[in-house]
């Protein structure tokens, strides 16, 4: 069954705390990508992961960073949280140039 | 540079007619891929339908299809006998072939009418 994980699905942040956002998928995709959604702004693309140790960033990568140790596993960090980094942020997977599969979403609050 | 515009913010219909959904975008690559989602009301982002830029045949999964104008650069989403259950939103998105980053449309807002 191909699925694309997110955890967690709410998280409520203080500003200035660390925040880890994790994605996992079950189908040796390639590529992961995160992106974050606003109202009226659609779909943002924030990092992109080729593979293990290779992401370039999007088109709003400032104040993020990302991890990928592992295929199966893509990390969005946010190192001291800002208020407008509340968002809902949503991880991709896509096999080569193939349909992105979406996992859940994370809804992200930041006080 | 990739762009993908959707101009209607949101359209209602009757249930079972048919709706169109309007999506143009911008590209400098002749070979392309378009495709459309659907986001339910609980953000559940699900993949419908795509369109290759090099087959000229429109596609259609289930009632989906596309009506695919490349000379417009436009793929407009046809939903026919439209259900309750097709209430959503729906995005627009294009990728350019040998670039691994989804350009979307900011979203059309569905609403089918009982």
């Amino acid at each position: 069954d191909m699925k694309v994980t997110q955890m967690p699905r709410y998280l409520i942040k203080r500003m200035g705390e660390n925040v880890l956002l994790e994605c996992g998928q079950d189908m040796s995709h390639e590529t992961m990508y995160w992106y974050r959604q606003d109202p009226g702004l659609g779909l943002q693309l924030i990092y992109i992961s080729y593979d293990v140790d290779s992401n370039s960033e999007g088109d709003i990568p400032k104040g993020y960073r990302v991890s990928r140790k592992k295929r199966e596993h893509f990390s969005l960090i946010l190192d001291s949280a800002k208020t407008n980094q509340t968002s809902v942020y949503f991880c991709a997977s896509s096999l080569s140039s193939q349909t992105l599969y979406f996992g859940s979403g994370t809804r992200l609050t930041v006080l | 540079a990739q762009k993908v515009t959707q101009t209607q913010t949101s359209i209602s219909v009757m249930e079972k007619t048919t709706v169109t959904m309007d999506c143009v975008y911008e590209t400098q690559d002749s070979s392309y891929f378009l495709f459309w989602y659907k986001q339910t009301a609980s953000g559940e982002i699900v993949f419908l339908i795509r369109q290759d830029s090099y087959k000229k045949e429109n596609a259609t999964v289930g009632h989906y299809s596309l009506n695919f104008q490349k000379p417009k650069s436009s793929i407009g989403l046809i939903i026919t006998a439209t259900q309750i259950e097709d209430s959503a939103v729906y995005f627009c998105a294009m990728r350019e072939t040998g670039n691994y980053k989804y350009v979307f449309g900011a979203g059309t807002r569905l609403k089918v009418i009982a």
